[in-house]
C-alpha cells in the first residue's frame, strides 16, 4: 500500500474554501485515493473517492493531477461542523482504499474550523 | 445507506475480566467484517479481519488468543477481549462490506470505548 503524507492540521473559518492537500509518491496504477472524515469518538465516514483528474459529490470535491502522485480535498464554504479529522486512504479496489483487506490509515489532518 | 451497529457504545471493567463487543450489519449481509483499534489522538489501527464462517486473520502484533473474534453470521461479528488489562483500554471500531453490491466499501459502525480500571 502506497504511504501517504498530510499535515498535520489546518485551520480556518466558517464560510471558507479549505483544501487539505495528500501526497502519494509510490502510488500503484491500480491505486485509488478515498479520503474519510471522523469526529472524536465516533467511527469514520467515507467521503470521495477518485482515480484521476476531478471527482465531485454533494460533500467535497477531489482533485488529483496527471501524475497521481497528490490528491486535494476541497471543502466548499465550511461550517463549524466540518471540524474533523480527515484521512487520505490509497489502495486498489473500489471505495476501500486497500483492496482486499482492511484500511490502512495515516495520521490525517486535524481540521479545525473557527467562527 | 448501509448502517452498522456497535453494542455496547462504552463499557468499563476491571483488569483481568472479559469484555464482549458486538458489531452488526442492520441492514445488509457482510462476509468480511473488520475490527480497528484507536488510542487517543492516533490513528485506526486494524487489527484483524472477520471473514464469516472462517477463521479470523489478524495484522501481526495483534494476539489472537487475546481478541477472539467470532463472525458466526453474516450480519454480526463479535471481539471479545479477554483478560482485559489497562493498557487495553481504547476505542474499538468495526467495518463491514456489503455482499450484495460486490464493492470493496467498508461502513463503519459508531466504535465502542474500553476502560480497563
Amino acid at each position: 500500500l502506497a504511504k501517504t503524507t498530510q499535515p498535520i492540521s489546518m485551520d480556518s473559518y466558517e464560510g471558507q474554501e479549505v483544501n487539505i492537500t495528500c501526497s502519494h509518491n509510490n502510488i500503484a496504477t491500480n491505486d485509488y485515493i478515498t479520503w474519510y472524515q471522523q469526529f472524536p469518538s465516533q467511527g469514520p465516514r467515507f467521503i470521495i473517492q477518485g482515480y484521476k483528474t476531478k471527482v465531485t459529490n454533494e460533500v467535497a470535491s477531489l482533485f488529483i493531477p496527471a501524475d497521481r502522485k497528490s490528491s486535494t480535498l476541497s471543502l466548499p464554504r465550511v461550517s463549524l461542523s466540518d471540524t474533523a479529522v480527515y484521512y487520505c486512504l490509497v489502495g486498489d479496489g473500489a471505495y476501500s482504499g486497500g483492496g482486499a483487506d482492511g484500511l490502512t490509515f495515516g495520521k490525517g489532518t486535524h481540521l479545525i474550523i473557527q467562527p | 445507506g448501509a448502517v452498522v451497529s456497535q453494542h455496547p457504545s462504552w463499557v468499563i471493567c476491571k483488569s483481568g475480566t472479559s469484555v464482549k463487543i458486538e458489531c452488526r450489519s442492520l441492514d445488509f449481509q457482510a462476509t468480511t467484517m473488520f475490527w480497528y483499534r484507536q488510542f487517543p489522538k492516533q490513528s485506526l489501527m486494524l487489527m484483524a479481519t472477520s471473514n464469516e464462517g472462517s477463521k479470523a486473520t489478524y495484522e501481526q502484533g495483534v494476539e489472537k488468543d487475546k481478541f477472539l473474534i467470532n463472525h458466526a453470521s453474516l450480519t454480526l461479528s463479535t471481539l471479545t477481549v479477554t483478560s482485559a488489562h489497562p493498557e487495553d483500554s481504547s476505542f474499538y471500531i468495526c467495518s463491514a462490506r456489503d455482499r450484495g453490491t460486490g464493492s470493496n466499501e467498508q461502513f463503519f459502525g459508531p466504535g465502542t470505548r474500553l476502560t480497563v480500571l
